[in-house]
């Protein structure tokens, strides 16, 4: 099983570009999260799916959008970039107990925006 | 929005020091707490999940306790090796919803010296 993975590893984008950072779990996981990592404060929600068809907003969500049409998949899409949004994206999921279970993380995705 | 305070922000021991750092959250509406252990460069990886007040969690030389009326978990590290140098991460969780939506604290980032 490859768990939780994410491409691209690393993009540069120019302010205004739009991209989408691919999030795909093997592990058969309802619950599937976005966050990004802000130097000095931890971890932000940005959003999260608890199934297919079914998303919501976390703490930040404001600039990206989301979309949840199969269990596997939980793409985050950045609609005109800005400089605010450099950042390291994690995706993760949990198992039927969300908040009583552990979240997988995936590799992360680094972006840049100049 | 949540506050939850990791204290210290950063530690620096030697290798074979014990050490402890604390997590605080709001006690009303508890549902979960979540500790996590992350390394540079690499993605978070779960050390406990707990739930119930008193609760006590053991991981090697990693232990964890829980007050949730006071609204407050310590993360204990016996004998310190250089491999343990890490930020570790508390997230708890709120509310009646099952939704895994973590808040993460800023974290406690431990440097232990050879």
């Amino acid at each position: 099983n490859a768990g939780v993975t994410q491409t691209p590893k690393f993009r540069i984008l120019k302010i205004g570009q739009s991209m989408t950072l691919q999030c795909t779990q093997d592990m058969n996981h309802n619950y599937m999260y976005w966050y990004r990592q802000d130097p000095g404060m931890g971890l932000k929600l940005i959003y999260y799916s608890v199934g297919a068809g079914i998303t919501d907003k976390g703490e930040v969500p404001n600039g990206y959008n989301v979309s949840r049409s199969t269990t596997e998949d939980f793409p985050l899409r950045l609609e005109l970039a800005a400089p605010s949004q450099t950042s390291v994206y994690f995706c993760a999921t949990s198992g039927i107990l969300a908040s009583q279970e552990t979240q997988y993380f995936g590799p992360g995705t680094r972006l840049l925006v100049l | 929005i949540l506050n939850v305070e990791q204290s210290p922000q950063s530690l620096h021991v030697q290798e074979g020091d014990s050490t402890n750092f604390t997590c605080s959250f709001p006690s009303s509406n508890f549902y979960a707490l979540h500790w996590y252990r992350w390394e540079t460069a690499k993605s978070p990886e779960a050390l406990f999940v707990m739930t119930l007040n008193g609760d006590e969690k053991k991981k090697g030389r990693i232990s964890a306790t829980l007050n949730t009326k006071e609204g407050y978990s310590y993360l204990y590290i016996k004998g310190s090796q250089p491999e343990d140098s890490a930020t570790y991460l508390c997230a708890p969780t709120h509310g009646s919803g099952n939704t895994g939506k973590l808040i993460f604290g800023q974290g406690t980032t431990l440097q232990v010296k050879p």
